[in-house]
């Protein structure tokens, strides 16, 4: 079964530190995985892609890593900001399917 | 520069009351999907269209059923409202492969 496991379930850090969410997955034939970021009362927002081929991608403060060997993913948070507090969702895309496979989000709370 | 628009944001229903979700998308995307979000769940698929003119059942289709009513139109309707169908749900569009859009979400409550 096409699973997506995310770790931790929540997470609280104080302003300016940085953090690391996991992302496991059984998903295959494997397409593509994305980081997507949730605020509260929004619907999720796409951070960052990572395909089969890529290691390491950033986006500002944000960077993401993939083991496709492992099949893991991780997403980490420099210098965190207040602004930084939302759930953080990992998305793994099937190859040829129009059905993505959704983990149930990491929630992190950024205190001052 | 909408992206994807539901209506309404927010709606109250009495149990056995029936009301229709809309969402529209214009970003010429091929595939619609319906989401609801409960806490502790994350998002689960209802129903999706992988193009105008058809739909599937997703993980959580009891209840409810959809209209691919254009390629930029995909409602979500429940006939029978029971207060299990609490929650948030979400509308999002996408090519395959590709980064979903999703609307900022409809937050229903069934008394």
């Amino acid at each position: 079964k096409n699973q997506v496991e995310q770790s931790p379930q929540s997470l609280i850090i104080l302003e300016g530190k940085n953090c690391t969410l996991q992302c496991n997955y059984t998903v295959s034939p494997f397409s593509n995985l994305r980081w997507y970021k949730q605020d509260t009362g929004r619907g999720p927002v796409s951070l960052t892609i990572m395909t089969f081929s890529e290691n390491t991608k950033s986006n500002g403060r944000y960077t993401a890593t993939l083991d496709a060997d492992t099949k893991q993913s991780s997403l980490h948070i420099t210098a965190s900001q207040l602004s930084d507090s939302a759930s953080y969702i990992c998305v793994v895309s099937l190859g040829g399917s129009y059905i993505p496979t959704f983990g149930r989000g990491t929630s992190l709370i950024v205190h001052p | 520069n909408a992206g994807v628009t539901q209506t309404p944001k927010f709606q109250v229903l009495k149990t056995g009351q029936s009301m229709t979700l809309q969402c529209a998308q214009d970003m010429n995307h091929n595939s619609m999907y319906w989401y609801r979000q409960d806490p502790g769940m994350g998002l689960r698929l209802i129903y999706y269209s992988a193009s105008e003119g058809t739909t599937d059942k997703g993980e959580v289709p009891n209840g409810y059923n959809v209209s691919r009513l254009n390629k930029r139109e995909f409602s979500l309707r429940l006939e029978s409202a029971a207060p299990s169908q609490t929650s948030v749900y979400f509308c999002a569009s996408r090519t395959t492969g590709d980064e979903a859009f999703f609307g900022q979400g409809t937050r229903l409550t069934v008394v």
